[in-house]
């Protein structure tokens, strides 16, 4: 298996623009999360799926930011529109059970 | 509320010694998992180990080791015979619950260097 696909790898963008991340889970993989990390707070889910449903979604920052998972092979973090305060590395997990396998993050930067 | 705490913020280790990196935790739950993962320079997040709270013996995955003591509430990774390429960022994580994947809470990293 290829492991999580999270494209870009790296995003610059400018302040107001609209930022889209995407993610491809392990296949047989039912939930997905995504994570943002950062030097100040560290690693922090933003909201996780199972099934394609979002189950919680209490650490997403605010309604700048949503998430869709369309199915079962794709999800989407999309921000809008963009702060530099959003500028981290953006990671897509994926589990069966209890392991979760990350994919390699988005950088994204916002100026 | 589920805490996770790693008091090392760096360690430095020779070659071929055994490193142990310390992570506790504080949850009021009987049921909880408690995993490790690796965040090399390149930065992604690599999953080493993983421990069940009611798993009977240590985990372990070839040169790691999760020494778990649950009435400390201890789950610190051990690494026999380090290597350079050990030298990384190292998380310990636990959730809550065992009713299947469930949301991570991450420590705050040990960075070890392993000098050669």
């Amino acid at each position: 298996d290829a492991g999580v696909i999270q494209s870009p790898r790296h995003e610059v963008t400018e302040m107001g623009q609209e930022v889209t991340l995407r993610c491809k889970p392990i296949s047989g993989h039912d939930y997905l999360f995504w994570y943002r990390q950062t030097m100040m707070r560290g690693l922090e889910l933003l909201i996780y799926f199972n099934n394609n449903v979002p189950i919680d979604d209490s650490g997403m920052p605010e309604d700048r930011f949503s998430a869709k998972m369309p199915n079962a092979s794709f999800s989407t973090l999309k921000i809008q529109p963009s702060e530099p305060r959003d500028s981290a590395v953006y990671f897509c997990a994926s589990s069966s059970i209890y392991e979760q396998y990350f994919g390699p993050g988005t950088r994204l930067t916002v100026t | 509320a589920q805490k996770i705490t790693q008091t090392q913020p760096g360690m430095f280790v020779q070659e071929k010694e055994a490193v142990t990196l310390d992570c506790t935790y504080d949850t009021s739950d009987p049921s909880y998992g408690l995993f490790w993962y690796k965040q090399p320079s390149s930065g992604e997040m690599i999953f080493l180990i993983y421990q069940g709270s009611y798993d009977q013996q240590n985990a372990t995955e070839g040169r790691y080791s999760l020494n778990f003591q649950k009435a400390r509430k201890s789950a610190n990774l051990v690494i026999s015979a380090s290597q350079l390429g050990d030298s990384a960022m190292y998380f310990c994580a636990m959730f809550r619950g065992l009713g299947g994947a469930q949301k991570l809470v991450f420590g705050q990293g040990t960075r070890l260097t392993i000098n050669p």
